[in-house]
């Protein structure tokens, strides 16, 4: 079956760290994103990649950062200029004027 | 830049009765779509209804149904018959169609309690 799968479900980090946050989708969509969910928040755009070795900033960037060097994976690293990292982080992927299909998060806390 | 805004935080019905989820958005975009999704308190992100601004007539998914009033910039959601499995966060989204980055816009959601 096709879908998007996050690694992994859940996630620590210690202060000073960087991680990263797996997504892979074997749906053959050129684009996908990175989201990231507070309470009473919604879901908020970190980055955004249409093509491969292409990705562009969303609304909340800052600490944040991307690869995009297959089509099937986009990994987001939380790094330790992330200074609230903790929340449920979400992978979507779409083709063309598809709706996004949504991985199921990884939630990340500091330990 | 585009907003949604879902003003209910929370609301409840009772099992088989019908609940109306409201959603206003602002944009000076005419052609749109519009989306409704479910997280149930498995976290996963549901596609419950979907709506394309050039179209007139409402959308409808079995108990799910929607009222766009495109001039009001309304979207609302109406679920009929509520089972208890309805019981989630209800985000209301926008997506500009012209483009090519398929962006989404999510509204803050509405917490959907379903009382037996």
């Amino acid at each position: 079956d096709g879908g998007i799968t996050q690694s992994p479900k859940y996630l620590f980090r210690k202060e000073g760290q960087n991680v990263t946050l797996s997504c892979e989708q074997n749906l053959n969509h050129d684009a996908m994103y990175w989201y990231r969910q507070d309470p009473g928040q919604g879901l908020r755009l970190i980055y955004y990649s249409q093509i491969v070795n292409d990705f562009q900033k969303g609304d909340i960037a800052e600490g944040y950062s991307v690869s995009r060097e297959k089509k099937e994976s986009f990994p987001l690293t939380v790094t330790s200029a992330q200074k609230n990292p903790t929340a449920f982080y979400l992978c979507a992927s779409t083709a063309g004027y598809q709706p996004q299909h949504f991985g199921d998060g990884t939630r990340l806390s500091i330990l | 830049a585009q907003t949604v805004t879902q003003s209910q935080p929370e609301m409840s019905v009772q099992e088989a009765e019908t609940v109306t989820l409201s959603c206003t958005y602002d944009t000076s975009e005419s052609d749109y779509y519009l989306f409704w999704y479910k997280q149930p308190p498995s976290r996963q992100m549901i596609l419950v209804i979907r709506q394309e601004a050039y179209k007139q007539q409402n959308a409808t998914e079995n108990r799910f149904s929607v009222n766009f009033q495109k001039a009001a910039k309304s979207f609302s959601l109406k679920i009929s018959d509520s089972q208890l499995g309805d019981a989630a966060m209800y985000f209301c989204a926008y997506r500009y169609s012209g483009g090519s980055n398929y962006k989404l816009t999510f509204g803050k959601g509405t917490l959907l309690t379903v009382n037996p």
